[in-house]
């Protein structure tokens, strides 16, 4: 079975600082991941996603992430936080093979930016 | 456009009562899928739709929880008898198709509260 593992439930940051978020995933095939986001009160909002066209993914609001295999990681970046980032940011997989077509989540991890 | 939406936004209820949580998809998204997080679990897959295909049900928990989506459109995820420990958020999602590359873009969430 797929499953992602988030390094650090909580990450505080300065405003203008770096934004780091670790994500790796247990696969036995390429899997297809993704980066949400999630403020108080909302639903999850994509923020990007992997699915095997390019390794260095650009997303939403400045985030990028990477995909590594030989690391099994696909951490979240972000050069310099600004305040509205703080929220709850989680890694997901979905089978690669197609098989499983639901998101499997990580724990996530509570982002806080600090002025 | 319209998002995917979800009613009630809370509800609150007895213990053994039955509640029925309300999802309306993206209009032209042919999977539909439920999830709950909760603050034990996380986010956990309960159950998704794609188009008239039999649903995949392997999340759901218990047979207390059962979903329908009529006309291939408008879903409502019932719960029998609940139980404390059902009280969780519960996160609706839709896709154009399912399938593992497909982003699935999220409701605000039902909010259930059980007394």
């Amino acid at each position: 079975a797929q499953s992602v593992t988030q390094l650090g439930s909580h990450v505080s940051v300065s405003e203008g600082a770096l934004v780091l978020l670790r994500c790796n995933y247990s696969s036995s095939v390429p899997p297809y991941l993704f980066w949400y986001v999630q403020y108080p009160n909302q639903g999850l909002q994509l923020l990007l996603k992997y699915t095997s066209a390019a390794t260095l993914v650009k997303g939403i609001n400045g985030f990028e992430a990477e995909f590594k295999k030989s690391e099994t990681s696909f951490h979240l970046t972000k050069p310099s936080a600004h305040m509205s980032d703080a929220a709850e940011y989680f890694c997901a997989v979905t089978g690669g093979s197609g098989s499983a077509r639901q998101l499997t989540f990580g724990s996530g991890t509570q982002l806080t930016v600090l002025p | 456009g319209a998002g995917v939406s979800q009613s009630p936004s809370n509800k609150v209820t007895e213990k053994g009562k039955d509640v029925e949580l309300r999802c309306d998809p993206i209009s032209g998204h042919t999977a539909l899928y439920w999830y709950r997080q909760s603050l034990g679990q996380g986010l956990e897959f309960l159950i998704y739709f794609q188009g008239n295909s039999a649903p995949d049900k392997s999340g759901l928990p218990s047979d207390r929880f059962s979903a329908e989506r009529t006309g291939g459109s408008v879903s409502t995820l019932t719960i029998q008898r609940t139980q404390q420990e059902d009280s969780a958020v519960y996160l609706c999602a839709s896709s154009l198709v399912a399938g593992g590359n497909q982003p699935q873009h999220f409701g605000d969430g039902t909010r259930l509260s059980i007394l």
